[in-house]
């Protein structure tokens, strides 16, 4: 399974709305997919899981959505803490069992 | 619950890489654990995840050189990688989650390492 995020990097304003897609090579089970946030210097921050369940304090303005091959990640109202790394995951039975997307960066406008 | 990372920042081509995730604020026989690197700059990389029980799974990519074990007296898991080339130089992280290994909510701070001479 390859996980190919779009767009690479994405340039918005605090305020706004934030789209980021992962698409998969082939069609995967939601349960096992997920988004995750990175920042400088940080380690990643698991923000949803089983494609649309937030994790524990991770604010509502965060939402995740899809399935078969298509899944997002939406910011309804970008905050400035949340220009960083987004990373999707899938844990499946191919070789290798668990990868990443590349990731978006999400960038200030 | 707590991680945090230990081990060499350095190690020498061809040598091994041996690093331990201690874990406090719960026991290491309760979660199911995990290893995640990320070279500088780049995207990041399963390397391998143990359960609860001591079922281990590994990135084929690293199989024939990767070991991932628990020391429960100690309350730690630890990686080790063999034969080592600059290529493994990157930020290992340890995780872990409660319920699976399909994703991991606990994140240590990680930890360089460089491999170079």
């Amino acid at each position: 399974i390859v996980l190919t995020q779009s767009p690479g990097t994405l340039s918005l304003s605090p305020g706004e709305r934030a789209t980021l897609s992962c698409r998969a090579s082939q069609n995967i089970r939601s349960n096992f997919f997920s988004w995750y946030q990175q920042k400088p210097g940080q380690a990643p921050r698991l923000l949803i899981y089983a494609a649309s369940s937030r994790a524990v304090g991770i604010p509502d303005r965060f939402s995740g959505s899809g399935s078969g091959t298509d899944f997002t990640l939406t910011v309804s109202r970008l905050e400035p803490e949340d220009f960083a790394v987004y990373y999707c995951q899938y844990f499946g039975t191919s070789s290798p069992p668990n990868t990443f997307g590349q990731g978006t960066k999400l960038e200030i406008k | 619950v707590q991680l945090q990372e230990s081990g060499p920042g350095l190690v020498w081509p061809s040598e091994t890489l041996s690093l331990t995730c201690t874990v406090s604020g719960g026991s290491v026989t309760t979660y199911h654990w995990t290893w995640i690197r990320q070279p500088p700059g780049k995207g990041l990389e399963w390397i391998g995840s143990i359960y609860y029980g001591g079922t281990t799974q590994y990135n084929p990519s690293l199989k024939s050189r990767l070991i991932i074990s628990m020391d429960t007296s100690k309350n730690q898991f630890s990686l080790q990688l063999e034969s080592v080339t600059a290529a493994d130089t990157a930020v290992y992280f340890c995780a872990g989650d409660k319920f699976t290994t399909a994703w991991s909510f606990y994140w240590g701070q990680g930890t360089l390492v460089t491999v170079s001479s």
